[in-house]
């Protein structure tokens, strides 16, 4: 079955560790997302991108890196120097262009 | 710039209700619209779309119908359940990005 795949589901960290959300898509999509969806929130865009070896910043960057080494996957790492990393975050796939997103599960991080 | 305003919730109805949630659009040119809803401790899911003005999107009983002249999308369905309990996202797509609404979320009583 084609989908998103995101993992762990559940994330507790320390606070000042740095942390690696993974993403990972068998869709042959070209471009990917992040985003951090706060309680009560709507989404907010994280990083994109649109090809391997490419990404952009989106609205809320500080604090979090990505990497797109290969086509299927994209991950978050969420440093020590994001202030208030507790939250929802999702992962998207999209082919590209005025098509729509689809997203993985989600992972919930917590950090204590 | 582009945005997405829609109905602040939480909107409760009981079931076999009729239920309209309003969004409007504001953007350039002519985007994609969506509709994307979210379950608990889920992630998103496609509901509808339409890709021009007056394209009606459906899916499980809800309808959206592109308006350019009053840059709406509107989401409806006739008769509730206590399974459509959840959260709803308007959506636009423009430059490679979406652009999502703030959700509305939707609880219905048996």
């Amino acid at each position: 079955d084609g989908g998103i795949t995101q993992s762990p589901k559940y994330l507790f960290r320390k606070e000042g560790q740095n942390v690696t959300l993974s993403c990972e898509q068998n869709l042959n999509h070209d471009a990917m997302y992040w985003y951090r969806q706060d309680p009560g929130q709507g989404l907010r865009l994280i990083y994109y991108s649109q090809i391997v070896n490419d990404f952009q910043k989106g609205d809320i960057a500080e604090g979090y890196s990505v990497s797109r080494e290969k086509k299927e996957s994209f991950p978050l790492t969420v440093t020590s120097a994001q202030k208030n990393p507790t939250a929802f975050y999702l992962c998207a796939s999209s082919w590209g262009g005025y098509n729509e997103q689809f997203f993985g599960p989600g992972t919930r991080l917590t950090v204590l | 710039g582009n945005s997405v305003t829609q109905m602040e919730g939480p909107v409760t109805l009981s079931e076999e209700a009729f239920l309209t949630i309003n969004c409007t659009y504001t953007a350039t040119g002519y985007p994609s619209l969506f509709w994307y809803v979210q379950y608990p401790g889920e992630g998103l899911q496609l509901l509808l779309k339409a890709t021009k003005a007056d394209d009606k999107g459906s899916n499980k009983g809800f309808e959206a119908t592109y308006r350019k002249e009053t840059t709406s999308f509107h989401l409806e369905k006739g008769s509730v359940q206590v399974s459509d309990s959840a959260v709803y996202f308007c959506a636009l797509n423009r430059d490679d990005k979406i652009i999502f609404g703030k959700g509305t979320r939707l609880h219905i009583l048996p």
